[in-house]
């Protein structure tokens, strides 16, 4: 499958714990995108990414949340003392370098606080 | 403020009774139009890129077109395997130009 891959699909964290969803890009693709979709909502912007370096994250929290996309290995959303609204679903996308503006999202990992 | 609004939230067709779905969006300097479709429990799926008034892309029983102040996803003759929810998204030109703007999407239910 050479879509964009996302893990955990699922993942239940207690108020107070961190939160760590991965996202490995589409084969040659070396940008990648964060959005959350909270119930109710659309999808919304979080920040982009391409190897080693954040390009914008004006749609991150300005607390807790976090993103990086290594030189090696799959990007990652890091949330840290996650609250009761942070429960949402978080798509991933990856675009070729030169076809930013299509961009291919992932499964998403559902996000549960309790 | 919305900036992408589709219309309506949800819509029940009959299979085969074709309609159409509604993106208006209120920015300037629109960069490009886009369509995906979204099942339960899974990411959006990408379906057209429109970039200027007066552009249309087909896919099967879709059918994309695009104005200065909307843009309408035409169904044709559509199928249960069909239902799903259709979002919009926009880019504009400039700063920021990659993000994708959504729209709550359309719900589509068809019914056999």
């Amino acid at each position: 499958n050479a879509g964009v891959m996302q893990n955990p699909r699922h993942l239940v964290r207690r108020r107070g714990q961190e939160a760590r969803l991965r996202c490995s890009p589409m084969k040659g693709h070396s940008h990648v995108y964060w959005y959350r979709q909270l119930p109710e909502e659309g999808l919304k912007f979080m920040v982009y990414l391409q190897k080693e370096n954040i390009i914008d994250e004006s749609g991150m929290p300005k607390e807790r949340f976090s993103a990086e996309f290594p030189k090696e290995g799959p990007s990652i959303l890091r949330i840290q003392q996650v609250v009761r609204g942070d429960s949402a679903a978080y798509f991933c996308a990856s675009s070729a370098r030169d076809r930013a503006y299509e961009q291919y999202f992932g499964p998403g990992t559902r996000l549960t606080v309790t | 403020e919305d900036q992408v609004t589709q219309s309506p939230e949800a819509l029940r067709l009959q299979e085969g009774e074709s309609s159409s779905l509604n993106c208006s969006y209120t920015v300037s300097g629109l960069r490009g139009l886009f369509w995906y479709r979204q099942d339960p429990g899974k990411g959006p799926e990408f379906l057209f890129t429109l970039y200027s008034a007066g552009e249309e892309k087909e896919k099967e029983r879709l059918k994309a077109t695009l104005t200065k102040k909307e843009s309408f996803l035409h169904i044709t003759a559509p199928k249960p395997e069909d239902s799903a929810t259709y979002l919009c998204a926009v880019q504009y030109s400039g700063a920021g130009s990659y993000q994708l703007t959504f729209g709550k999407g359309t719900k589509l239910s068809v019914i056999p």
